[in-house]
């Protein structure tokens, strides 16, 4: 099967610009996430979606990122303005719904790596 | 915040011996799960183990849970230069629907 899709693999921006991800999960997985994962340390989440709906963004800074998914299929997310410290790689990742919400396993992407200058 | 923290935070072994890597977390859970990340890839998920279970096997993995100490270790045997990479291990708490990585011990196996 084909996996989760990412793109574009690596962004440069400067401070203050705007940039966007793309992520594409595996067919007919209802759930999609996105991390952020900082050099050294684990993903941390930012988002999480069932379908099109919104489960848990309690750690997405708001002020500056934000995220959609469009007929609970591919999901993209956006930085404006970008900072300094968001440099680090993005990371998607997609998983099937279980009916007692007990976490099976996730499936991720390369992920995009986001220099920030 | 990051549930677990995994012990060593970086393990250089020679090829054949074995490597153990340690998770420590804060609150119960209904599984906890290892993933291996090769570097500049994504994450790969390697196992899970439910709570109410103490040991499990794969190949040669062997992961075991003490959910009276809320620990889980991951023990590779008879390891090879592919199994270089950063292992992570992933615990998701009751009533809260995401998984919680930790900080990751990062392996090198000396061919």
């Amino acid at each position: 099967e084909a996996g989760v899709a990412q793109s574009p693999r690596y962004k440069i921006i400067e401070k203050r610009q705007s940039v966007a991800f793309w992520c594409n999960p595996i067919s007919g997985h209802a759930t999609l996430y996105w991390y952020q994962q900082i050099l050294g340390q684990g993903p941390k989440l930012l988002i999480q979606f069932q379908n099109n709906g919104v489960v848990d963004d309690s750690q997405l800074p708001k002020d500056r990122f934000s995220a959609e998914r469009l007929k609970g299929v591919d999901s993209t997310l956006k930085i404006q303005p970008a900072k300094l410290e968001d440099s680090a790689v993005y990371l998607c990742a997609s998983s099937l719904v279980h009916r007692n919400y007990f976490y099976e396993k996730l499936f991720f992407g390369s992920g995009t790596q986001l220099s920030v200058l | 915040s990051q549930q677990g923290e995994e012990d060593p935070q970086a393990l250089s072994i020679q090829e054949g011996e074995n490597a153990t890597m340690n998770c420590s977390y804060k609150t119960s859970i209904n599984n906890l799960q290892w993933y291996r990340q090769n570097s500049g890839r994504g994450l790969v998920h390697l196992i899970l183990i439910r709570s109410n279970e103490r040991e499990k096997h794969s190949g040669r993995l062997r992961v075991t849970l003490d959910t009276s100490k809320k620990s889980s270790s991951l023990l590779i045997t008879a390891s090879r230069a592919a199994d270089t990479a950063s292992y992570f291990c992933a615990t998701d708490e009751p009533g809260r629907r995401a998984l919680t990585f930790g900080s990751g011990t990062r392996l090198q196996v000396q061919p």
